[in-house]
């Protein structure tokens, strides 16, 4: 069974600034599934990244992911303040079918 | 422009049944597999149930099969997931969504929230 494992739990940054947020897999998956989202408070979650690094669209060119193997990141390179949210990673595979992260919480320092 | 709108939630005792519907609208209904997740507030994501885009498929999470069953109307471009005997830890909001050969889950409708107590 793939375990999705993201870190930090709480990341507290100030807008400008550059996030950068990991989901490590137990073991080695296909980055051709590895995507991320976005879920903003009261909100449903918004894909944000697919094949580990292709924006989804309309996501703006701050956002980035990159990784293969186990490791992932998801960058942001100059926060803006709508992108304090939570993030999370997800995977495509055999077991579980679907695996999500726990989640990284991205909040305003 | 793309919508899917999820009904049927609300509060229900352990052991009863609920039917969730996803109306889909937008989207070329019969392309896409068609999922149900959910997220007990507060919580993460838990993937629940997809079924393919022809409807001959289905597959779900551990903590449901035997209990829960999703089907889809192409017709009424309406997706369903029929859940039985439900538990306390099935509390959550559950959400619509679809996917296409990549896999991902591309849009969310605003989900229903399920509460199961006595």
């Amino acid at each position: 069974e793939i375990v999705l494992t993201q870190s930090p739990g709480t990341l507290s940054l100030s807008p400008g600034e550059r996030a950068t947020l990991s989901c490590r897999a137990s073991q080695t998956i296909s980055s051709t599934y590895l995507v991320w989202y976005q879920q903003k408070p009261g909100q449903a979650p918004r894909l944000l990244i697919y094949g580990a690094s292709s924006r989804a669209t309309g996501i703006p060119d701050r956002f980035s992911g990159s990784g293969s193997g186990t490791d992932f990141t998801l960058t942001i390179s100059r926060l803006e303040p709508e992108d304090f949210a939570l993030y999370y990673c997800q995977h495509y595979g055999s077991s579980p079918l679907y695996a999500f992260g726990q989640g990284t919480k991205l909040d305003i320092k | 422009e793309v919508q899917v709108v999820e009904s049927g939630g609300g509060l229900v005792q352990p052991g009863g049944s609920l039917r969730l519907s996803c109306a889909a609208s937008g989207l070329s209904f019969t392309t896409y597999w068609m999922h149900w997740v959910r997220q007990v507030p507060e919580k993460g994501l838990v993937w629940v149930a997809r079924i393919n885009s022809d409807g001959s498929s289905s597959g779900y999470a551990d903590s449901v099969k035997g209990r829960f069953t999703i089907s889809r109307d192409i017709a009424q471009n309406t997706l369903y997931l029929q859940m039985n005997s439900l538990r306390d830890e099935d509390t959550a909001v559950y959400y619509c969504t679809y996917s296409s050969a990549r896999q991902y889950f591309h849009y969310w409708g605003q989900g229903t929230l399920v509460t199961v107590s006595s």
